[in-house]
């Protein structure tokens, strides 16, 4: 299982880009990463995910390196509301099961 | 809403006492996932099912603990003899196939008194 390591805390203004760091030297070769967010007292909420290739969706951008032992998630205009504990996390085409670490309070402010 | 749903939201119980949680995924999600969550931790990962099938126990989850999904539909997971550290958020998450994303219900925030 991977093991994922993430800033514990990243702040960001709001209106800018939010670019969130997370290494994954130990993923293997078909784990996928995914990244997640999380706000108190509410389940985690899936934002995205990739394989090799940098991937784009209507919440965010995921970047991976191309040795796969890194991934950037980005916010591009970053809003009060994504305030929140983001996890960048791991799973394998087998169980699928998650490792979670403990992931990047980020906080957007004025 | 579609999502998965769990019930109850809190559990407030007594130690030494027997409580049950229910998740209901999303629909036609083959792939059940149940994980625990302590405060300013990420969630833990306790089990899993494929259909009806349990195929994996995380070494977390001791002998008084059971999951069942029967029909492959909702599931239930048992905590039995309650003690101080079952205190926690439980998480449970559903997926269609092992490398599609998990998408997890609010959980259930199990307290001990």
């Amino acid at each position: 299982d991977a093991k994922t390591t993430q800033p514990p805390s990243m702040d960001c203004a709001e209106g800018r880009a939010a670019n969130l760091p997370c290494n994954h030297s130990t993923i293997s070769g078909n784990e996928y990463v995914y990244w997640y967010r999380q706000i108190h007292s509410q389940g985690p909420q899936y934002i995205i995910h990739g394989l090799k290739n940098n991937e784009t969706n209507e919440m965010a951008s995921l970047i991976i390196t191309e040795d796969r032992k890194s991934s950037t998630l980005i916010l591009p205009h970053a809003t009060l509301r994504d305030t929140a504990v983001y996890y960048c996390t791991a799973g394998g085409t087998s169980n699928g099961k998650l490792t979670f670490g403990q992931g990047t309070i980020l906080t957007v402010h004025p | 809403d579609t999502g998965v749903s769990q019930n109850p939201r809190h559990k407030i119980t007594k130690r030494g006492q027997n409580v049950t949680f229910r998740c209901d995924p999303i629909s036609e999600h083959n792939r059940l996932y149940w994980y625990r969550q302590t405060l300013g931790q990420g969630p833990e990962f306790l089990t899993y099912f494929q259909n009806e099938a349990q195929l994996e126990k995380s070494r977390l989850l001791s002998d008084r603990f059971s999951a069942e999904r029967p029909k492959g539909s909702f599931s239930t997971l048992e905590i039995q003899r309650t003690e101080q550290g079952d205190s926690a958020m439980y998480l449970c998450a559903s997926s269609l196939v092992a490398n599609q994303p998990q998408h997890f219900g609010d959980g259930t925030r199990l307290s001990i008194l």
